[in-house]
């Protein structure tokens, strides 16, 4: 069974820029929830789709939002990038309530 | 205060030794617990899933749990160098339809052939 898979792995944006990052989860999986990792603060809870609708939210400025579509796979957008936004973005799907299985991740460098 | 911590390391150990990770949380609505292993470049791979207070086995890893101390353990037998990854805690409350994941911030760890 294939596993998370991201796109695009590796991102270079510049301040101000907008991005859009997407997320394709394990086939039956309905659920999708988006990480931040840094060096510093690790890996910080975004938020989380189900059936197309936001269930969860950690505490990110409204620049960051994601959406669900009806195959189950996500988008996250940041908008207005600053430096800090620089990270690793992670994305995990589960079934139910298994736990969660992560993808590789979206390395985003914004200079 | 964060609501888990766990030592950063970096932690070395020679090859065979028995490796000892751990994570202290302060709040007790954290009813089921997890050990991820990421390396280099990849995404975290879950190692063990557990809710009670408790040990669980699975081959050369074992995960403790401590509710009443608030206190979780992995444990690796007979270490490899493929071993070497950094080791996170995660954690998540026990109320249905809340699956947002508390991490630790990961212990580097290397062992030494």
């Amino acid at each position: 069974k294939a596993g998370v898979t991201q796109t695009p792995r590796y991102l270079i944006k510049t301040r101000g820029q907008q991005v859009t990052l997407s997320c394709s989860p394990i086939s039956g999986h309905r659920s999708v929830s988006w990480y931040q990792q840094t060096p510093g603060q690790g890996l910080q809870f975004l938020f989380e789709y189900f059936s197309e609708t936001q269930r969860n939210k950690g505490n990110f400025p409204g620049r960051f939002s994601g959406r669900q579509f009806s195959n189950s796979r996500s988008e996250m957008n940041v908008s207005t990038l600053e430096l800090g936004d620089s990270a690793l973005y992670l994305c995990a799907s589960r079934r139910g309530s298994e736990t969660q299985y992560f993808g590789p991740g979206t390395r985003l460098l914004v200079l | 205060q964060k609501e888990v911590e766990q030592d950063p390391g970096p932690l070395s150990v020679p090859e065979g030794a028995i490796v000892s990770l751990n994570c202290t949380y302060s709040n007790s609505a954290f009813q089921y617990f997890m050990w991820y292993r990421q390396y280099s470049r990849k995404g975290p791979e879950l190692l063990m899933y557990t809710y009670s207070s408790g040990n669980k086995e699975d081959g050369r890893f074992t995960a403790q749990v401590d509710k009443s101390s608030k206190y979780i353990s992995l444990f690796i037998r007979d270490s490899q160098p493929s071993d070497s990854a950094t080791y996170l805690c995660a954690m998540k409350k026990g109320d249905f339809g809340n699956e947002k994941l508390t991490f630790g911030t990961g212990t580097r760890l290397t062992i030494i052939p």
